[in-house]
Order: structure tokens, then sequence, then C-alpha cells
């Protein structure tokens, strides 16, 4: 069966810092990969999805994410965090016939101003 | 274009109760599925219906259960609540069919329906 962990449950970092969030699945064949983000109050919203062709995907933002097919991860990253990217990050992943997203359980970051 | 919707957004019942919960896709998409959302076990998928049949089902009881309707609108249901069923339902609407494993064939996340079981 299809599943995605992220690593870390709960990021707290200054702005400025650069953040790097660890995504991996678990399935064999071909994925697509997503990165959606949660504000408070707010519903989920894409950030950057993977299908194919370039593995580095630039998304809303300044979002940037890698997929690493040997190491079945899609980690997300940006240089520089602000204060209004405090929010749940959630990697999923689609593959095989039947298409719904499976999620990680997310990522919490908290940007201290 | 308005976004997915979701009503109502806010719900309380109790033990044994059941609740219907609704949800209006993006106008011109034909693909609505669910999904709940705890904090326990995250998000997890309940089913998806395309041009009014249910195309996958997740993995969960039988009272849970969705139609759509032929304006692509759907409801899901769940019978005889029990307190972890108490979540956050999230709707999400694209316009093709999910196994269609397209570029565009993105999902949009309507605010969700709050249910707490009491």
């Amino acid at each position: 069966a299809q599943s995605v962990s992220q690593h870390n449950h709960h990021v707290i970092l200054s702005e400025a810092a650069s953040l790097e969030l660890g995504c991996n699945y678990s399935y064999g064949g071909t994925v697509n990969l997503f990165w959606y983000v949660q504000y408070p109050g707010q519903h989920l919203q894409l950030l950057l999805k993977y299908f194919s062709g370039d593995p580095l995907v630039k998304g809303i933002k300044g979002f940037e994410a890698e997929f690493i097919k040997s190491k079945f991860s899609f980690n997300l990253r940006k240089p520089s965090v602000q204060w209004s990217d405090t929010a749940e990050y959630f990697c999923a992943v689609r593959g095989g016939s039947q298409g719904n997203l499976i999620f990680g359980k997310g990522t919490k970051l908290s940007v201290k101003p | 274009k308005a976004g997915v919707t979701q009503t109502p957004r806010y719900l309380i019942k109790t033990r044994g109760q059941q609740v219907t919960l609704s949800c209006s896709p993006i106008s011109g998409h034909r693909s609505v599925s669910w999904y709940q959302q705890t904090p326990g076990q995250g998000l997890q998928f309940l089913f998806e219906y395309f041009s009014e049949t249910q195309r996958n089902k997740g993995n969960f009881p039988g009272r849970f259960s969705g139609r759509q309707f032929s304006n692509s609108r759907s409801e899901m249901n769940v019978s005889t609540l029990e307190l972890g069923d108490s979540a956050l339902y999230l709707c999400a609407s694209s316009p093709h069919d999910l196994s269609e494993i397209v570029l565009w064939n993105e999902q949009f996340f309507g605010p969700g329906t709050r249910l707490t079981v009491l």
C-alpha cells in the first residue's frame, strides 16, 4: 500500500532562516507528488506538484521541491522563510489507477518574527 | 470562479445520530472527493465520485456513505455517529476523473465541515 512519511511534526524557525521539510513515500510505480499548505483558519492550497520532467519543481511563494526517485523523496525547500509562512504543510502522493491522494501527517511550521 | 463550498461549516451532534454534509464543486468540475482530517490520523481519503458514480473508496466502515447528483454536487452521510467521527471533513473537486493522471487534473479543496460528536 502507498504511504507517505513526513519526518518532522513541528518545526520552529526564525524569519530569514532556510527551510527544508522532508517527505518520503512508498510506491514502486509512477507517482505524482504534491505539497499542500494549510494556513491557520484557511483551506488546503496547492503549493507545487510534480508529474514528470525536471525533478526540481518551483511553486508559489518561493517554495520549491526536489524529486529524488532513488530515495523516494520529495523534500520541500524555501531559502528564506517569512512569518507569513506559518502554516501546516502536507506532502501527498498519487499513484496507480485509483488516483486519490495519500497524505502525510503534516508538518507544522512556526516562524518567529 | 467560485471555489469549492461546503455546508454547514460547523456541526455538533451526539453519539448515535446521523449527519449529512454537502459539497458544491467548482463550476465545471465533475469529480468530487471526500477526506477526513483528524489530529491523530491526518488526512484520510473517504471516497470519490465522478458522474454520479462512486469510483473509489477508502478504508472506512459502511456507516460512511456518499452520493453525487447530476449537477456534480455531492453529499456524504455518516450514520450512527461515534465519538471518533469528530473531525474536519474536506471536499475536493477536480475537472476530471481522478484516475486520469494528467498534469491539469488538480484537486481543489473546500474549507471543510467541522463535525463534533458529543
